[in-house]
């Protein structure tokens, strides 16, 4: 199995600011990294796949990038209703399984 | 528009089985593969493994061999996902979700709204 590794598991940070969420694979997945917000109650939503394709309806204000092993993503600018948890998603190969990272829960400060 | 329609709570005892449906509107379903995913209480995303709706195909987790099974029906535009030998930590909300581009792109757009699996004695 590809392990997926988030950090940091938990953030706390003020609306306005500009955050970063890490996310390392085991091996490398080239481009094969998606990320997904969860609110509670809620099905996960697809933000970015690809490593750096924004999933239509989803503001600008959230970026991905990365490839190989190491990827982030960014908001530039955090607002009310991005807090929530996000995770990182391997798709490099349906045969080695579609792995998650353990998740980033963004809390207001 | 494009949605998935799951089927609603089960409780079950250890040892039993469990079949969740995801019935599909909106696409053509056989054109987009459907993974599932499940999230035990106050945990993270696993995957379980998806299904080619066009050939029926299918890959699952490696700790999901031997008590998983994966179906469609064509004629329903609908997906199944069956869980034997039901242990208290299947206990999970179970997702459909599927293949935001083709048959097997490994991300997912929609999602179903969520199965909550209770197994219990």
């Amino acid at each position: 199995d590809i392990q997926m590794t988030q950090s940091p598991s938990s953030l706390s940070a003020s609306v306005g600011d500009r955050v970063t969420i890490t996310c390392r694979a085991s091996q490398s997945i080239s481009s094969y990294l998606n990320w997904y917000q969860q609110k509670p109650g809620k099905a996960p939503k697809l933000l970015i796949y690809a490593a750096s394709s924004l999933q239509s309806g989803v503001p600008s204000r959230f970026s991905g990038s990365g490839s190989g092993t190491d990827f982030t993503l960014t908001i530039s600018s955090l607002q009310p209703e991005d807090f929530a948890t996000y995770y990182c998603q391997q798709s490099y190969s349906p045969t080695l399984g579609y792995t998650f990272g353990q998740g980033t829960k963004l809390e207001i400060k | 528009q494009v949605q998935l329609v799951q089927s609603g709570a089960e409780v079950k005892k250890p040892g039993a089985s469990v079949k969740v449906s995801c019935k599909a509107s909106g696409y053509t379903f056989t054109s987009y593969g459907i993974s599932w995913v499940r999230q035990a209480p106050g945990q993270g995303l696993e995957w379980m493994g998806w299904i080619s709706a066009y050939n029926g195909n299918t890959n699952y987790a490696q700790k999901l061999q031997g008590r998983v099974t994966m179906t469609t029906d064509t004629s329903t535009s609908t997906a199944y996902m069956e869980l034997r030998s039901l242990r208290s930590d299947d206990t999970a909300v179970y997702y459909c979700a599927r293949e935001r581009d083709y048959d097997s792109s490994g991300y997912y757009y929609p999602w179903g709204q969520g199965t909550l699996v209770t197994v219990s004695s």
